[in-house]
C-alpha cells in the first residue's frame, strides 16, 4: 500500500492567490482528517470526513478556507484568497472505521504563502 | 477542556541516558492512547498504542509506555537514549469514537545530547 499520498509537497504563492491542497486516503479508510501545524499553534484539527461527508468543520480557521470529499478515494483543501499567515504545513490522515484504528498521516504539504 | 496534555514541549537527555516523556490524559469513558513520533520534515508515525489488552505497551525503536489509570497517565520512556531519537512525539486520545477522531497534545520535542 503507498500509504496517504498529498501533492504538492511543497506549494509557494503569493497572497490572494487560490490554494488547493489535495489527499489521497488509504483505500478502504472510511475517515479522513485535515491538519494544519504550525510552530505557533502546534498540530490543529481542521475538518474531518467519514464516510464522504463531513462531520466537524469546527476548526477551519476562516471562511477562505473549504474542504470536499467527492468520493471515497480523493479529498481537496482549498483556501481562497491565501494569506502569509496561512503559511504552515497541511497534513492529512486516514483511519479505518470502529475505535482504537491509528490514523496514518501522509508527508503533508508544505505552503509559503508569500 | 484539554484532553491531553503532555508535560514539558522541550526535553533535552544525553546519549544513553534514560527517556521519560509525559502525557496525562482525561476521558470519562476507557480510552484508547496513542504515542506518535515525527521526524524532521516527516509526517506523524504511530510508535505504539494501548487498547486495553495490556498496562505496559511495547512499541517499535525499544520505546514503551505504560497506561495508569488511577494516575490517568500514560508516559513514555526508553532506558537509553540514540542520537536518532531526536523527533517530536505527540500523545493522542481516542474518546471511543468510532469516526477514528484523536485528540492530540501539544508535542514535546526531544533533544539527544552526544
Amino acid at each position: 500500500d503507498a500509504g496517504v499520498i498529498q501533492s504538492p509537497r511543497h506549494e509557494v504563492t503569493e497572497m490572494g492567490q487560490e490554494v488547493t491542497l489535495r489527499c489521497k486516503p488509504i483505500s478502504g479508510h472510511n475517515s479522513l482528517f485535515w491538519y494544519r501545524q504550525t510552530m505557533m499553534r502546534g498540530l490543529e484539527l481542521l475538518i474531518y470526513f467519514n464516510n464522504n461527508v463531513p462531520i466537524d468543520d469546527s476548526g477551519m480557521p476562516e471562511d477562505r478556507f473549504s474542504a470536499k470529499m467527492p468520493n471515497a478515494s480523493f479529498s481537496t483543501l482549498k483556501i481562497q484568497p491565501s494569506e502569509p499567515r496561512d503559511s504552515a504545513v497541511y497534513f492529512c490522515a486516514s483511519t479505518p472505521a470502529g475505535t482504537g484504528n491509528e490514523q496514518f498521516f501522509g508527508p503533508g504539504t508544505r505552503l509559503t504563502v508569500l | 477542556a484539554q484532553s491531553v496534555t503532555q508535560l514539558g514541549s522541550h526535553v533535552s537527555v544525553s546519549e544513553g541516558a534514560l527517556v521519560l516523556l509525559r502525557c496525562n490524559y482525561s476521558s470519562s469513558v476507557p480510552p484508547y492512547l496513542f504515542w506518535y513520533v515525527q521526524y524532521p520534515n516527516q509526517g506523524l508515525q504511530l510508535l505504539l498504542k494501548y487498547t486495553s489488552a495490556a498496562t505496559l505497551v511495547k512499541g517499535i525503536n525499544g520505546f514503551e509506555a505504560e497506561f495508569k489509570k488511577s494516575e490517568t497517565s500514560f508516559h513514555l520512556t526508553k532506558p537509553s537514549a540514540h542520537m536518532s531519537d531526536a523527533a517530536e512525539y505527540f500523545c493522542a486520545l481516542d474518546r471511543g469514537s468510532t469516526l477514528g477522531r484523536l485528540y492530540f497534545g501539544r508535542g514535546t520535542q526531544l533533544t539527544v545530547w552526544p
